[in-house]
């Protein structure tokens, strides 16, 4: 069975850019959530959706947000790029349903640079 | 309000100690959902255990064994006779069942580094 595929692995992006990363979730999973890692706030929950619909979603300002298509895969989109957005970006699958354990499955994450 | 505290932010052992992870938590639910993972380098957080808040057994799984003790909001984790291939970043979680899953809440990590 594949993994969780995120891409791209590493990017570079200047300040007031905007960013899109793609998350493949495992087949046959219909949850993806997305978090934040820095050294500083360590690994912080974004958002989580499920059959197209955000379900959860975390303390980040309206310039982080995301979707999912119908196959299950998902985007998030950072807009105006900060310094601070720098970070690894994971993305995590599960299968979504009730009653949900909460194990989730990480990929290897998108590494963001912001300059 | 929900919180995962690993006060030990390093721990260095050399192989074949043992070493115990601490993790305590707090939440305000009665059905919840602990976790610990793991991140090798290479920045895959890889699942290592699932306990819920209503099976307080312990459970021992090879050299790695956790001791879940509600009454002090603690799910330590040990490794016995630790290998430098056990060297990672180790995250314990909380999920609450309230948030259907997808939202976990992570301590800050314990970097075990394990030396020959």
């Amino acid at each position: 069975k594949a993994g969780v595929t995120q891409t791209p692995r590493y990017l570079i992006k200047t300040r007031g850019q905007q960013v899109t990363l793609s998350c493949s979730p495992i087949s046959g999973h219909r949850s993806v959530s997305w978090y934040q890692q820095t050294p500083g706030q360590g690994l912080q929950f974004l958002f989580e959706y499920f059959s197209e619909t955000q379900r959860n979603k975390g303390n980040f300002p309206g310039r982080f947000s995301g979707r999912q298509f119908s196959n299950s895969r998902s985007e998030m989109n950072v807009s105006t790029l900060e310094l601070g957005d720098s970070a690894l970006y994971l993305c995590a699958s599960s299968p979504g349903n009730r009653p949900n354990t909460g194990e989730l499955f990480f990929g290897e994450g998108s590494r963001l640079t912001v300059l | 309000a929900q919180k995962v505290t690993q006060a030990q932010t390093e721990i260095s052992v050399v192989e074949k100690e043992d070493v115990t992870l601490d993790c305590v938590y707090e939440t305000r639910d009665t059905t919840y959902y602990l976790f610990w993972y793991k991140q090798p380098p290479s920045g895959e957080l890889v699942f290592l255990i699932r306990r819920n808040s209503f099976d307080e057994q312990n459970e021992i799984s090879g050299r790695y064994s956790w001791n879940f003790q509600k009454s002090t909001s603690s799910f330590n984790f040990t490794i016995t006779a630790s290998q430098v291939v056990d060297s990672a970043v180790y995250f314990c979680a909380l999920s609450e069942a309230r948030n259907q899953g997808g939202k976990l809440i992570f301590g800050q990590g314990t970097e075990l580094s394990v030396k020959p």
